[in-house]
């Protein structure tokens, strides 16, 4: 299996441009989470999908960001307009429900830069 | 709300030398504890996890065991390696991890040879 596929690597922007993150998740797995990691706030979970419904958003920052899983196989985080604090790694990870292994798979992060 | 308090970082240590990195959780209920390792450049990744108290997770020759009466679950392994060098996650779920994950704020771990 290929794994988490998170597209762009890493970005770099200016503030007021809008930026839109990718992710594709593991085949089959039911969920997918969107998290972000910087070096003040640590880890921290912005929003998660259950077969592609937004099931908790409490994390997302402002009105500024916004997520979106049209299908079971796709999901875009989207920043409009970015601000340089928004700079940070943002990674997608997916499970399946109903297994015993209670485990996320974490895609590699996409780093954003916000200038 | 739940949290989870790590070992401050980051930790230092000679190869071979006895590694332990303390985790302790606030929680109701009965989560399931997980310990996850991000190497440089990488996403994060489930070192072990244990689900009920007395558990013991282990992988790779890291253990932790969940410890209710002390609200604990603290990594260690007997000899570390330099490819060890990596950031340590310690993590609660409420429902066998497929929910929301609570992260500790990572402990840096750097083995020098």
């Amino acid at each position: 299996d290929a794994g988490v596929i998170q597209s762009p690597r890493h970005e770099v922007t200016e503030m007021g441009q809008e930026v839109t993150l990718r992710c594709k998740p593991i085949s089959g797995h039911d969920y997918l989470f969107w998290y972000r990691q910087t070096m003040m706030r640590g880890l921290e979970l912005l929003i998660y999908f259950n077969n592609n419904v937004p099931i908790d958003d409490s994390g997302m920052p402002e009105d500024r960001f916004s997520a979106k899983m049209p299908n079971a196989s796709f999901s875009t985080l989207k920043i409009q307009p970015s601000e340089p604090r928004d700079s940070a790694v943002y990674f997608c990870a997916s499970s399946l429900s109903g297994g015993h292994s209670y485990e996320q798979y974490f895609g590699p992060g996409t780093r954003l830069t916000v200038t | 709300g739940d949290s989870v308090t790590q070992m401050e970082g980051p930790v230092t240590l000679s190869e071979e030398a006895f590694l332990t990195i303390n985790c302790t959780y606030t929680a109701t209920g009965y989560p399931s504890l997980f310990w996850y390792v991000q190497y440089p450049g990488e996403g994060l990744q489930l070192l072990l996890k244990a689900t009920k108290a007395d558990d013991k997770g282990s992988n790779k020759g890291f253990e932790a065991t969940y410890r209710k009466e002390t609200t604990s679950f603290h990594l260690e392994k007997g000899s570390v390696q330099v490819s060890d060098s990596a950031v340590y996650f310690c993590a609660l779920s409420r429902n066998f991890g497929n929910e929301k994950l609570t992260f500790g704020t990572g402990t840096r771990l750097t083995i020098i040879p």
